[in-house]
């Protein structure tokens, strides 16, 4: 297994345009999480599935932000009409079940000029 | 909610021992974690504490009071390697995880 992969890893987009990301887990980890870190901070939770299932998410992920996890496996994160302050590193995490750890991606490094 | 509080940078040399300290205010947690992070790289995990007390895993040791609310992670010979930002996490339901700011250690020779 390879762990945790996320595409793409850099992405720089104007003021107004959508960015979709994808994480792939872990397989087998039927958890996926996912986070958002800014400069000098710890990442912050936006959402997370169960296999398919998007059970809880964030007061951070307004409505320009939607995720999805079709089949239980890889998910996107979808922000409509980027703003600047949308500039962070996006981070995945999936877990299985039966274990405490998170193991993270290495993230998708969003730029918004 | 949930507060949890680090240091915001801390120095040591090379060979040294030094203990980054986090302390917290919640509700309620499941339990805490520590990760290390490396400058423009994921968190990697490097311990997990449930019951109060003293966790050793090789030069990487994280301690737990859940009364006095207030957790450390310690790291004995220390190498340069060892740079990088250090996370204390709580996790609760669905095992979402809340960080604090991360602890950023400089060790030097």
């Amino acid at each position: 297994d390879t762990g945790v992969s996320q595409n793409p890893r850099h992405k720089i987009t104007k003021r107004g345009q959508n960015v979709t990301f994808r994480c792939d887990p872990i397989s087998e980890h039927n958890r996926l999480y996912w986070y958002r870190q800014t400069l000098g901070q710890g990442p912050e939770f936006l959402t997370y599935f169960q296999n398919e299932a998007q059970l809880e998410k964030s007061r951070l992920l307004s409505d320009r932000f939607s995720a999805e996890r079709p089949k239980g496996s890889f998910s996107t994160l979808e922000i409509q009409r980027t703003e600047q302050g949308d500039s962070a590193m996006y981070l995945c995490a999936s877990q299985d079940w039966t274990s405490y750890e998170q193991y993270f991606g290495p993230g998708t490094r969003l730029t918004v000029t | 909610g949930q507060n949890i509080d680090q240091p915001t940078e801390m120095t040591a040399t090379e060979g040294a021992i030094v203990q980054i300290n986090c302390t917290y205010q919640t509700s309620g947690f499941n339990g805490l974690f520590w990760y290390q992070q490396h400058a423009g790289e994921a968190p990697t995990f490097l311990s997990y504490n449930v019951l109060d007390g003293l966790e050793e895993k090789g030069r990487f040791s994280s301690f737990l009071s859940r009364s006095k609310g207030y957790s450390y992670l310690l790291l004995k010979e220390l190498q340069m390697k060892d740079s990088a930002s250090y996370l204390c996490a709580l996790t609760g339901g669905g095992n979402k995880l809340t960080f604090g700011t991360g602890t950023q250690l400089k060790v030097e020779l």
